[in-house]
């Protein structure tokens, strides 16, 4: 079966840099990739990684290593509109998503 | 607009009735994908449809069926409803296999009472 592990709410402070950690277990693996959803809203596509390394996109970045089952998000320069939760999601013939981690961000 | 179209955005019923929610994909995009969220879970796949044939099945209960037309648009079908079922219901659909990243409507919020 598959798993994936992240921790249910993070807080930080505006302007500050915050990590999200995933780790997975899965039998069949193509990538890890994370999704932003705020409240009441459809999630929405932040990142893709099938490679070992750190992949950039603005004030995102996401990194994965294959050999430990893990990745992580890490958000800069917070804005008080990066308040959402954040999934994790790991591809196989379907994406399967963890449950999901809520940022608090404080002023 | 992501582009994925889902209707209805809300949906009351009573226990034990049948509905049907409906999606249309992204242009263009021919898999289809259905998930059901729940108060503060994640999102629980149920079942994936490309070009209009069934590709994957997750936890999907059998009082739940969903098909793929045609024209790509999706049903998706929930019959004997109960309380339990109340969640948000969410489309997405990819250009191919998906595994790079799907496309998700804005859902249906059902609520069964």
């Amino acid at each position: 079966g598959q798993s994936l592990e992240q921790p249910s709410e993070v807080t930080a402070v505006e302007g500050a840099i915050v990590q999200i950690n995933c780790t997975y277990q899965t039998s069949g693996f193509y990538g890890l990739s994370w999704y932003q959803q705020h409240d009441g809203g459809a999630p929405t596509f932040l990142s893709y990684n099938a490679l070992d390394g750190l992949e950039e996109t603005g004030r995102f970045s996401s990194f994965l290593s294959r050999s430990d089952s893990y990745g992580y998000l890490l958000l800069q320069e917070l804005q008080m509109k990066d308040s959402a939760s954040y999934f994790c999601a790991v591809s196989e013939d379907k994406i399967i998503f963890g449950k999901g981690t809520r940022l608090h961000i404080l002023p | 607009d992501s582009g994925v179209t889902q209707t209805p955005k809300h949906l009351i019923t009573a226990t034990g009735q049948r509905v049907t929610l409906r999606c249309s994909p992204r242009s263009g995009d021919l898999s289809v994908y259905w998930y059901q969220q729940s108060l503060d879970q994640g999102l629980q796949f149920l079942i994936q449809y490309y070009n209009g044939e069934e590709r994957a099945k997750g936890n999907i209960l059998e009082r739940f069926s969903a098909q793929q037309f045609p024209d790509l648009h999706s049903e998706l079908n929930l019959s004997s409803l109960e309380l339990g079922d109340s969640a948000l219901y969410f489309c997405a659909s990819s250009g191919d296999r998906g595994n790079y990243g799907y496309t998700f409507g804005s859902g249906t919020r059902l609520t069964v009472v």
